[in-house]
C-alpha cells in the first residue's frame, strides 16, 4: 500500500529543456512534501520541500508545484543540466512527525 | 565536515549469521533513523531514535535490532539474516530545533549480501 507514489521509474530530458517529475500520494494527512536527490553511492540528499499552505516553491533551477486537491506534486528543473542525472525521490510528512514516506524514485537521464 | 558515516559501505554475511552495521554523526543531531531499501523498491523505515527514545515501526522484524550507545553512533543488527534482507541501508539524521519539519541527512549506505 504505496503512499507516496512516483510512477515513472526513469525519464529522459535533453540538456537545457525542462524535467519534470511527478508524484502522486494517498494520505490526507500529509501536509510537508520533500524531493530528495540521489546519485549512485551516495545516500539521498535533499533538494526541496514545500508545506501544505504553499502551491510553489521555487529555489534556483528548481520549483516544486503542489495540487492539494489532486494530491499531486511535481518537480521542474530548468533549464537541466548533465549533473542532474540521479535518482529523485519524493517523499512526505505529516503531523509534524519526525517520519518520512518515500516512493520509488525516478531515475532521471540528462541527455547531451 | 559535518557528516554521517556508515561501516562497512559493503557487507557479506552468510544466511542466519548475525551482522552489525553501524552509523556515525558528526552533526550532533539527537533523532537518528535506519531505512531498508530494496532495488527499485522506497526507502522504508525499520525504526529511529529520538534521543534514546526508541521507536519501531509496526512492521519491522524482530530480526532487526538497534542500539544507540550515545548521540554520536547508532547501530543496526540484524539477528539472523534471510536471503530477502539483502539490501541497502541507509542511516540518516535529523535535529529536532522545534521547526515544522527536520531535514533527515543520510550517510551513503551499507550495502548488505547475504549468501
Amino acid at each position: 500500500d504505496q503512499q507516496v507514489k512516483q510512477n515513472s521509474p526513469s525519464l529522459s530530458v535533453q540538456e537545457g529543456r525542462i524535467s519534470i517529475l511527478n508524484c502522486d500520494y494517498t494520505n490526507s494527512m500529509f501536509d510537508y512534501f520533500l524531493w530528495y536527490k540521489k546519485y549512485p553511492a551516495e545516500g539521498p540528499t535533499f533538494l526541496i520541500s514545500i508545506s501544505s499552505i504553499k502551491d510553489k516553491n521555487e529555489d534556483g533551477r528548481f520549483t516544486v508545484f503542489l495540487n492539494k486537491s489532486a494530491k499531486h506534486l511535481s518537480l521542474h528543473i530548468v533549464p537541466s543540466q548533465p549533473g542532474d542525472s540521479a535518482v529523485y525521490f519524493c517523499a512526505a510528512s505529516g503531523n509534524r512527525d519526525d517520519k518520512i514516506i518515500f516512493g520509488k524514485g525516478t531515475r532521471l537521464h540528462i541527455l547531451p | 565536515d559535518a557528516m554521517v558515516i556508515q561501516n562497512p559501505r559493503y557487507q557479506v554475511t552468510q544466511f542466519g549469521k548475525p551482522v552489525t552495521l553501524s552509523c556515525s554523526q558528526t552533526l550532533n543531531h539527537n533523532v537518528m533513523y535506519w531505512y531498508q531499501q530494496k532495488s527499485s523498491q522506497a526507502p522504508k523505515l525499520l525504526f529511529h531514535y529520538y534521543d534514546k527514545d526508541f521507536n519501531n515501526e509496526a512492521d519491522t522484524p524482530d530480526n532487526f535490532q538497534s542500539r544507540r550507545p550515545n548521540t554520536s553512533f547508532c547501530f543496526l543488527d540484524i539477528r539472523s539474516p534471510g536471503l530477502g534482507d539483502a539490501a541497502m541501508y541507509l542511516c540518516a539524521t535529523s535535529r529536532d530545533d522545534g521547526s515544522y519539519y527536520n531535514e533527515q541527512f543520510f550517510g551513503p549506505g551499507t550495502r548488505l549480501t547475504v549468501l
